[in-house]
């Protein structure tokens, strides 16, 4: 399957630490996206990052690819307690449909 | 911009029982889809419309799922009868268009929890 595994499954920081999330995917991809739940917004979209892309920016969210370790990282810097919530990458097979498959996300804990 | 409005936020039912999802993409989609995301889990999809002919629906579990998108706008997705596993929270995304070979960014709704008792 070419979901996606986050990992740590939950992670638990104080405000102002940074949060990192690891995904790691089993077949080459065209793109990954990073995307954040919590219970007031739904699902939302945070970042995505082809292939061919090693790193992106977006305010305090930064995102690494390796494709040679098919895995990527999600660096929150400075966190919140608004963002506690889940996180999930989502992966799109290199000759498929471009539909993401979600991993199991990673839970994120925000203490103030 | 309106989002994607999903209704009921929440239901629970029976199992054996028949439930009904309603679905209104952003304004302009032509595509959208119904994801199924299990606690614990990430969605998982079950079915896509481009406008009101369906694309893939692979994962659909259509001995006892359905799903139409008359006139390419709004979409229902019907559970008849339930089982206990169909307990999850069922997500409505829409994307502008569907081009193949090509990244459509899909937004979604806030989804209706089902709790099938």
């Amino acid at each position: 399957s070419q979901q996606g595994e986050e990992d740590p499954q939950a992670l638990s920081i104080q405000e102002g630490e940074n949060a990192t999330m690891n995904c790691s995917y089993k077949t080459s991809i065209n793109n990954l996206q990073w995307y954040r739940q919590n219970s007031g917004r739904g699902l939302v979209h945070l970042i995505l990052i082809r292939s061919n892309e090693r790193e992106k920016h977006s305010g305090r969210l930064r995102v690494t690819l390796d494709t040679s370790k098919k895995s990527s990282s999600l660096l929150i810097t400075a966190s919140r307690a608004a963002d506690t919530a889940s996180y999930f990458c989502a992966t799109d097979a290199a000759g498929g449909s471009y539909i993401p498959t979600f991993g199991r996300g990673t839970s994120l804990i925000v203490h103030p | 911009e309106a989002g994607v409005a999903q209704s009921p936020r929440y239901k629970i039912i029976e199992k054996r029982q028949s439930v009904a999802f309603w679905c209104n993409p952003i304004s302009g989609h032509a595509t959208l889809y119904w994801y199924q995301q299990i606690l614990g889990q990430g969605p998982k999809l079950l079915i896509q419309f481009q406008n009101n002919g369906v694309v893939d629906d692979s994962q659909l579990p259509k001995d006892r799922f359905s799903a139409e998108r008359l006139k390419g706008v709004d979409s229902t997705l019907k559970i008849q009868p339930a089982k206990l596993e169909d307990s999850a929270v069922y997500l409505c995304a829409s994307s502008l268009v569907f081009v193949t070979g090509s990244y459509n960014e899909q937004f979604f709704g806030p989804g209706t929890r089902l709790t099938v008792l």
